[in-house]
């Protein structure tokens, strides 16, 4: 089993340039998550998505749009990236949206310029 | 405002000793999750907790729920235990986890 998957691993962008970041997990998992992490602070969710078909907005979902588009991906588009964007970006997965444990991705590292 | 928070934020220990990590929130939550980011910046959860203690290896997870703490201790600790240590809980009956900020730990050999 491969886990999480998170496609690329780094991304340079210009302010209003737009990107997709796709994640997949192989665990038949119900409940995937995007979070992003920037220095001195902790991971804060943006967007997540119980079960197949369904999204929820997390903490910091401005800016952001998310595609359930199989019970396996889940993807994270930038519209129009801004410096402000520029982080560190894990998906995670869990059997449900319950108390289960998160599985996360290895992380996308993203600059906007 | 919720608030979780960590202490300390950095710890340097030598090979063997017992390390605490303490993780402190302010209202009530229905559960706590601590996690290890290697230095090459993977996550990995060690412990999910409600009540109680869990123990897995050298790791040993506690919570106190009247006093709104969590410990995580790491017995005979080793350089590969090197990482930052991250607590995140889940408030009432939300869905979301908060994440605190970390407690960076080196084990020097």
């Amino acid at each position: 089993n491969a886990g999480v998957t998170q496609t690329p691993k780094f991304q340079v962008l210009k302010t209003g340039q737009s990107m997709t970041l796709q994640c997949a997990q192989d665990m038949n998992h119900n409940s995937m998550y995007w979070y992003r992490q920037d220095p001195g602070m902790g991971l804060r969710l943006i967007y997540y998505s119980a079960s197949e078909g369904t999204t929820d907005k997390g903490e910091v979902p401005n800016g952001y749009n998310v595609s359930r588009l199989n019970k396996r991906e889940f993807s994270l588009r930038l519209e129009s990236a801004a410096p402000s964007q520029t982080s560190v970006y894990f998906c995670a997965s869990s059997e449900t949206l319950g108390v289960t444990t998160q599985y996360f991705g290895p992380g996308t590292r993203l600059t906007v310029l | 405002k919720n608030e979780v928070e960590q202490s300390p934020q950095n710890l340097t220990a030598q090979e063997g000793e017992f390390i605490t990590i303490n993780c402190s929130y302010s209202v009530g939550i229905s559960a706590l999750h601590w996690l290890q980011q290697h230095p090459g910046g993977g996550i990995v959860s060690l412990f999910m907790l409600s009540s109680g203690k869990k123990k897995h290896g050298r790791l040993i997870a506690t919570i106190n729920i009247q006093e709104k703490h969590s410990s995580l201790h790491i017995t005979a600790s080793h350089p590969r235990d090197s990482a930052v240590y991250i607590c995140a809980v889940r408030w009432g009956s939300g869905n979301q986890f908060y994440f605190g900020t970390g407690t960076s730990l080196t084990v020097i050999p």
